[in-house]
């Protein structure tokens, strides 16, 4: 059964930071990756899908890359900002016979203060 | 193009009462997912759709929750009798399915049971 474990669960930052945020997985026989921003009482925006054969994708300020043999992946938030503050989700495709399945971590809580 | 529609956005029942969720996809996916979201976790699926047939509901407590998918577009979740442990936001994606697998999500329904 895949777990997805995000860390930390929580993390307070000012404003201009870079920081990361972890996600790892149990299976490595993944299809692709997927990272979420969640705001309070809304539904899932998608950042940055990886596919399986990539190492990384970028987006703006946002990087993210995966390393499928050691089950991670970080996201790379550069010069952060009040804006980024939310719940960010790490998600895996499963592979193989449950094609397309979707497991997700507990989520990373981002507090940026100016 | 149009999101994944989800009404209502809001619902307040009392224990034991029942409740319906709706879901509208984005036209053409072939594929509809419902999933539970409890406060500070990530999401978990309930249920998957491929059209009007179900392919995966594992995850579904079938004792107290249903789910159709009607002509293969619009969903309905029920929960009958709702238990307070079933508050949570239920969010519904979709995707093109078959070989395209990416899912989009729709703003979810923040149910709360008393």
């Amino acid at each position: 059964k895949q777990e997805v474990t995000q860390i930390p669960a929580a993390l307070s930052v000012p404003e201009g930071e870079n920081l990361v945020l972890n996600c790892s997985f149990t299976d490595s026989a993944i299809y692709n990756l997927q990272w979420f921003r969640q705001d309070p009482g809304k539904g899932l925006t998608s950042l940055l899908l990886i596919q399986s054969s990539q190492r990384e994708q970028t987006s703006g300020r946002l990087n993210a890359s995966l390393d499928k043999s050691s089950g991670r992946s970080t996201l790379y938030i550069a010069a952060s900002q009040p804006g980024d503050s939310a719940t960010y989700l790490c998600a895996v495709y499963a592979g193989g016979t449950s094609y397309g399945k979707l497991t997700f971590g507990q989520g990373t809580i981002l507090t940026v203060h100016p | 193009e149009a999101g994944v529609a989800q009404s209502p956005r809001y619902k307040i029942i009392e224990k034991r009462q029942s409740v319906a969720f709706w879901c509208n996809p984005i036209s053409g996916h072939a594929t509809l997912y419902w999933y539970q979201q409890i406060l500070g976790q990530g999401p978990k699926l309930l249920i998957q759709f491929q059209n009007n047939g179900v392919v995966d509901d594992s995850q579904l407590p079938k004792d107290r929750f249903s789910a159709e998918r009607l002509k293969g577009v619009d969903s309905t979740l029920k929960i009958q009798p709702a238990k307070l442990e079933d508050s949570a936001v239920y969010l519904c994606a979709s995707s093109l399915g078959y070989f395209s697998y990416e899912q989009y999500f729709g703003p979810g329904t923040r149910l709360t049971v008393t």
